[in-house]
């Protein structure tokens, strides 16, 4: 049964810090991996998606970087702003079941 | 981009109510939609896989006849949640994925609050 954990639950930064957000999953089987950013009360809003056979994904300040072989993802986030300020979820698509299993989520403040 | 619309965004009711639950996709077809339950402070976890034109898969531990979803069109799943109860207070979201493309991710509603009395 695929497990998918994050680490840290909470994280609070500075303005303008370089921060990663950890993830880790228990099968290597995965088709891809999420990130998603979710506000407080709202919705998914899909960040990152990396394909099983890529190594990572970029998109603005954001870097995603998956290695299937240890069971971990991470995301960078660089030159951190308030408006980042969120919580951060990863998701795996399991081969097998096809289903989406999410971790527990980093919360992030980012502090002006 | 592709847009998933869930509706209603809160609801607020009395126990022994039902509730019902849209989530539609907009911009493409969704052979399969996904119902997800979250509390708070804690992660999404999948409730059941609705499948156009079948019946829902449901996770073990959810209950069917509490949890009824329809999916009569490939752009519309419904979560009915009958005789709700303070306990089945929570967030519900739904996503969608492309049928064309089983590749791209799948595409999240903005979620449901639900509040019993």
């Amino acid at each position: 049964k695929q497990e998918v954990t994050q680490i840290p639950a909470a994280l609070s930064v500075p303005e303008g810090e370089n921060l990663v957000l950890n993830c880790s999953f228990t099968d290597s089987a995965i088709y891809n991996l999420q990130w998603f950013r979710q506000d407080p009360g709202k919705g998914l809003t899909s960040l990152l998606l990396i394909q099983s056979s890529q190594r990572e994904q970029t998109s603005g300040r954001l870097n995603a970087s998956l290695d299937k072989s240890s069971g971990r993802s991470t995301l960078y986030i660089a030159a951190s702003q308030p408006g980042d300020s969120a919580t951060y979820l990863c998701a795996a698509i399991s081969s097998n079941t096809g289903k989406l299993i999410f971790g527990q989520g980093t919360t992030l403040q980012v502090k002006p | 981009g592709a847009v998933v619309s869930q509706h209603p965004s809160r609801v607020i009711c009395k126990s022994g109510t039902s509730v019902k639950i849209e989530c539609r996709s907009l911009d493409f077809q969704a052979t399969t939609m996904f119902w997800y339950r979250q509390f708070p402070k804690q992660s999404l976890m999948l409730m059941a896989t609705s499948n156009e034109g079948s019946k829902a898969t449901y996770e073990q531990g959810v209950e069917k006849d509490k949890f009824l979803i329809n999916h009569a069109s490939l752009t519309l799943s419904t979560l009915t949640v009958t005789s709700a109860h303070p306990e089945d207070s929570s967030f519900y979201i739904c996503s969608a994925r492309d049928r064309r493309d089983s590749n791209q991710p799948q595409h999240f509603g903005d979620g449901t609050r639900l509040s019993i009395l």
